[in-house]
This record gives structure tokens, C-alpha cells and sequence, in this order.
């Protein structure tokens, strides 16, 4: 079993749709990423959170410790958030553990 | 643009070949890392560099050579590959260990 699961695996939305992705862990962790990846491959950090909640524009991170539980939100979703959200976790050895990711399709 | 470039894009070579792969980061940043990511599995970590000093391997084949020769540089070199390491290979970097990374754009690495 992954120590990171995300879930949808894979997500269909209209534009304009509120977004929820999940990532649930099973390790204790110092911080937790939320990651973009767009189809030519590049990756763009998003948010890293060890506690509460972090919005930035559309994007909503929040995070229970106690849960092992954090979700990705994305408000009034546009064609141009189709990408692949990737959930990471950093633990006690300061590695980085990386779920599958999401892959988001949003249709206009 | 993130501030860390990546050189190339793309390479394909034979399992004979010597290549290397090119991180810049133009952000200030003391950490840089090499990820792996293949084909329809979750990314994984290569070596994690901190103040030009390797602190990171995990258990990667020696294959693969990293170099650090400034803080705003970080090369992969690649030697007798196997096709099993065609991937995606991305670079990222941080300013200290623990904190935000910033990734390139990656180089799509086919090994045939």
C-alpha cells in the first residue's frame, strides 16, 4: 500500500465546477505539498502546509494532522486547471513520498 | 518560467551512450534534487544535494552520476543505460532543505 493515497484518480468537471481532490497519508509528517503537473511534464508547487489551511487566487489547501487528511479545492474551475495534482509528504527522513496524483480534465 | 531550467528537453540514446543532464537554478537556492518520474507511477526521489554536498541517495544505480559543482548547478550523467530507464527525469530546488521546491520543466529521457 502507497503511503500517499489521492482520490479521484481521475476527475471530469464542467467550468465553473467546485473542485475537491484528496490525499489521505499513513506516516507522521512535518509538511505536506500539493504539486501541478501539466502534460509536457513541468511541475509548479502549489502550496506546502504543515498545519490549517492556504489559499492562493482559485486554490484552497487544507490540511488535518490528526485526520491524515489534506484536500486540494479549486473554485470556479477553468479549462486552463487541467492538469495532474500531485499530493507529497514529508516525513520524519525529510524525503519526499509522492502519491499517484490526480488527473483533472475541466471542459468548457 | 520557474527559475530552474533544464537542458534538453528531450534525449534519446543508446544503452552504449555517455550523456549528461543539465539543472540551472537562477533563484539563490542551496538545495537541489533529481526526481524520476516513469511511466504511470507515483515520482521518486534520485539525490538531494544541500550546500553542494550530496546528503541524499536512494539506493540509485550507479548508472547514474550526479555533480554538484556550484549551487546553481546540478548535472545527471548517464552511462550504459537500460531501457527501463526511459523516463521523465526532473530537477528542482529549494532555498534550505524542507521548504517549497521549485522543479524545471524536466528532460524525457528514451533509452532504447
Amino acid at each position: 500500500k502507497n503511503e500517499v493515497e489521492q482520490s479521484p484518480q481521475n476527475l471530469t468537471a464542467q467550468e465553473g465546477e467546485f473542485i475537491t481532490i484528496n490525499c489521505s497519508y499513513s506516516v507522521g509528517i512535518s509538511a505536506l505539498h500539493w504539486l501541478q503537473q501539466h502534460p509536457g511534464g513541468g511541475i509548479v508547487s502549489l502550496f506546502m502546509l504543515s498545519s490549517g489551511k492556504k489559499k492562493h487566487g482559485r486554490l484552497i489547501a487544507t490540511i488535518n494532522i490528526q485526520e491524515k487528511h489534506s484536500s486540494l479545492h479549486i473554485t470556479a474551475s477553468h479549462p486552463r486547471d487541467s492538469a495532474v495534482y500531485i499530493c507529497a509528504v514529508k516525513g520524519g527522513s525529510e524525503k519526499l513520498v509522492f502519491g499517484k496524483g490526480t488527473k483533472l480534465t475541466v471542459n468548457p | 518560467e520557474t527559475g530552474v531550467t533544464q537542458t534538453p528537453r528531450h534525449l534519446v540514446m543508446g544503452m552504449t551512450n555517455k550523456k549528461s543532464l543539465k539543472c540551472e537554478q537562477h533563484l539563490g537556492h542551496n538545495a537541489m534534487y533529481w526526481y524520476k518520474q516513469s511511466a504511470k507511477k507515483p515520482l521518486e526521489l534520485m539525490f538531494v544535494y544541500s550546500l553542494e554536498e550530496r546528503v541524499e541517495n536512494n539506493s540509485v544505480p550507479s548508472r547514474f552520476s550526479p555533480e554538484c559543482p556550484n549551487s546553481s548547478h546540478l548535472f545527471l550523467h548517464l552511462h550504459t543505460l537500460q531501457p527501463e530507464d526511459s523516463a521523465l527525469y526532473l530537477c528542482a530546488s529549494s532555498q534550505d532543505r524542507g521548504t517549497l521546491q521549485y522543479f524545471g520543466a524536466g528532460t524525457r529521457l528514451s533509452v532504447l
